[in-house]
């Protein structure tokens, strides 16, 4: 599996913050990045996908992508305490496989 | 939207013993399954790729003969932990990708996942 390198975490944001997690990856030929939420105990879902540089929003998602410092990032503003979970990141290679970050353990504080 | 079911959602077997787990796509046909291994506060790691039909392509390190994948149609793959051990206790999660590649998350499809605790 190829490498995933997500910044360590847990990272605490207060309610209404941004939250900002970063994610870089070691194969050049990926074309496709996932953000997946993953709630303990339950299996991820999707946030967002990107496949094109620059950024792209949903809500108050932003996910940025950097192909040329592979390197690719989701933002989350207005935080609110449902959106503590673990976050992460995946990268699309070969024959559709996907390899997973470790994860970055949000907290979101009220 | 494209449904995964998985089945049981948590299992207990004794150490010895074998324990199949199910996959479904509910409402598209699966091309390609995938199952995946988590422990506790890692991340999901690719056990395996199956494709409707023919074998399945194990990873580096995992032991194909102690995890039987079998995808005998579009609709339904099945994981078979053989000799289970309690090093085997996991999160085990299916991900299936369907033909038309599907717009709402891009084509992959997981499901709930399954806790197994081998005592």
């Amino acid at each position: 599996q190829k490498e995933v390198e997500q910044n360590s975490g847990p990272l605490s944001v207060p309610e209404g913050a941004i939250a900002s997690l970063n994610c870089t990856y070691s194969d050049r030929g990926s074309q496709s990045f996932f953000w997946y939420r993953q709630y303990s105990g339950k299996s991820p879902e999707l946030i967002m996908f990107i496949y094109s540089n620059g950024d792209k929003e949903d809500g108050r998602f932003t996910a940025q992508l950097n192909k040329a410092s592979q390197y690719v990032s989701l933002l989350i503003r207005d935080s609110q305490p449902s959106d503590s979970a673990t976050y992460l990141c995946a990268v699309n290679y070969g024959d559709y496989k996907l390899s997973f970050g470790a994860g970055t353990t949000v907290t979101v504080r009220a | 939207g494209a449904v995964v079911s998985q089945h049981p959602s948590w299992v207990i077997c004794k150490s010895g013993t074998s324990v199949k787990i199910e996959c479904r796509s509910l409402d598209f046909q699966a091309t390609t399954m995938f199952w995946y291994r988590q422990f506790p506060k890692q991340s999901l790691m690719l056990m395996a790729t199956s494709n409707e039909g023919s074998k399945a392509t194990y990873e580096q390190g995992v032991e194909k003969d102690k995890f039987l994948i079998n995808h005998a149609s579009l609709t339904l793959s099945t994981l078979t932990v053989t000799s289970a051990h309690p090093e085997d206790s996991s999160f085990y999660i299916c991900s299936a990708r369907d033909l038309g590649g599907g717009s709402a998350n891009y084509g992959y499809t997981f499901g709930s996942g399954t806790r197994l605790t081998v005592v």
